[in-house]
């Protein structure tokens, strides 16, 4: 049965921390890792990661996929309380079109 | 572009009750699916569609129906609503299925009694 599991479930951080969360997945036929923030209506896109080793960046945001280890990190720094959402990672196989998520990871960022 | 649309925002029913949640998508999108959101359970899939006249299940696709007659429209039909039924479910769409980003509409919160 394929699995995606995140961790932390909740985390608490202060102001201008660092934070690493965690997603880890096993499924067959592995297409891509997709990293969702949802703050308090639907889901928005941070990124999409296919090949193993290369980071993408998007400012205090960075992420990176490990396909040999099976796990991807979504890495934020100097936290902002605008930061405090469930993020959400999400795996989608080669053999199908839908995206199997984790239950997610609450972060919330404390002034 | 409105992106995805879905209504009506809140709904309440009775147990036993049926209705449908609207999803609508102005990016000419091919793949659509309907999600339910439960507390600590992340998203789980209810049903798909990767064109129009194509759908097919989810992970969770009991007590719910769908139908895809046009790009545009991905209308989710609950049958007999069950207090089980309870939560959020967000429609999503993306260019195709391939790993392309989902785009999420804003959410119907259900409340089935």
């Amino acid at each position: 049965e394929d699995k995606v599991v995140q961790s932390p479930l909740s985390l608490v951080v202060h102001e201008g921390d660092t934070v690493t969360l965690n997603c880890s997945y096993e499924v067959t036929n592995f297409r891509s890792l997709l990293w969702y923030k949802q703050e308090k209506k639907a889901p928005t896109f941070l990124f999409m990661l296919t090949s193993s080793g290369i980071e993408k960046k998007s400012g205090r945001l960075s992420s990176i996929l490990d396909k040999k280890e099976l796990f991807s990190i979504l890495n934020i720094t100097a936290t902002q309380t605008g930061d405090s959402a469930i993020y959400l990672c999400a795996v989608n196989k080669n053999s199908g079109y839908a995206l199997n998520f984790g239950k997610g990871t609450s972060l919330l960022v404390t002034p | 572009n409105a992106g995805v649309t879905q209504t009506p925002k809140f709904q309440v029913l009775k147990t036993g009750q049926s209705m449908t949640l609207q999803c609508a998508q102005d990016m000419n999108h091919e793949y659509m699916s309907w999600y339910r959101q439960d507390p600590g359970m992340g998203l789980r899939l209810i049903h798909y569609s990767v064109g129009a006249g194509i759908t097919d299940q989810g992970e969770v696709p009991n007590g719910y129906n769908v139908s895809r007659s046009t790009t545009e429209d991905f209308p989710l039909r609950l049958l007999s609503a069950a207090p089980s039924q309870t939560s959020v479910y967000f429609c999503a769409s993306s260019y195709d299925g391939t790993g392309y980003e989902q785009y999420f509409g804003p959410g119907t919160r259900l409340t089935v009694t």
